[in-house]
């Protein structure tokens, strides 16, 4: 069976400092991955998409950057945080037959202080 | 442009029905999705419809007209444990990519 697996948890970290959140998933080969932003109020933000290795697409311009360096390795980074990165980060798969039946991950719920 | 609208917060009773409404406007419609979010939660994948029509699953079943850009998630035999929020998605976005409306906070009372 497919899981797909996010860490930390939670994390606060200091305005101005760096982030780097992984995402893996078991069980699948190929997988679309995506990450989310969810902010307090709002709804689910695509952040950034991948259909393979190397390949990111970026949905929103802003301070963070993504890289999937294997197949199943997603990783959401930031070089400096501002406090409007604070939000719930979700990466999510899904794949070409099913695509939009997405699965989630736990999320990290990370606070910028 | 691509807008997805729902209810933000509904209210109904343990063991009735709710019927949580949304509307869309989204370029190259591919299907209407629904997810259910519990508080502190990641969405878990409820129901997907590409076709107008009616599609039950068990207790929820989701309802789609193309032609009116509408679906409705219907719940019956409410329990406590539905109490969350439900997000409607279509494609749209620059990418075609899952867009998500901002949710309807269901709260399921004794």
């Amino acid at each position: 069976s497919q899981t797909i697996h996010q860490w930390p948890a939670t994390l606060v970290q200091p305005v101005g400092s760096p982030l780097s959140l992984e995402c893996t998933v078991e069980g699948t080969s190929n997988p679309n991955l995506y990450w989310y932003r969810q902010a307090a109020g709002r709804g689910l933000q695509l952040l950034f998409y991948s259909v393979g290795i190397g390949q990111i697409s970026s949905e929103v311009p802003q301070n963070l950057s993504a890289s999937r360096p294997q197949d199943r390795q997603f990783i959401l980074s930031s070089k400096k945080l501002l406090l409007s990165d604070s939000g719930f980060y979700l990466c999510a798969w899904d794949t070409g037959p099913s695509r939009g039946e997405q699965n989630f991950g736990p999320g990290t719920r990370l606070t910028v202080t | 442009g691509q807008n997805i609208d729902q209810p933000t917060e509904m209210t109904a009773t343990e063991g009735a029905i709710v019927q949580i409404n949304c509307t869309y406007q989204t370029s190259g419609f591919n299907g209407l999705f629904w997810y259910q979010q519990h508080a502190g939660e990641a969405p878990t994948f409820l129901s997907y419809n590409v076709l107008d029509g009616l599609e039950e699953k068990g207790r929820f079943s989701s309802f789609l007209s193309r032609s009116k850009g509408y679906s409705y998630l219907l719940l019956k035999e409410l329990q406590m444990k539905d109490s969350a929020s439900y997000l409607c998605a279509s494609y749209g976005g620059s990418q075609g990519n899952l867009i998500f409306g901002k949710g309807t906070k269901l709260s399921v009372k004794p």
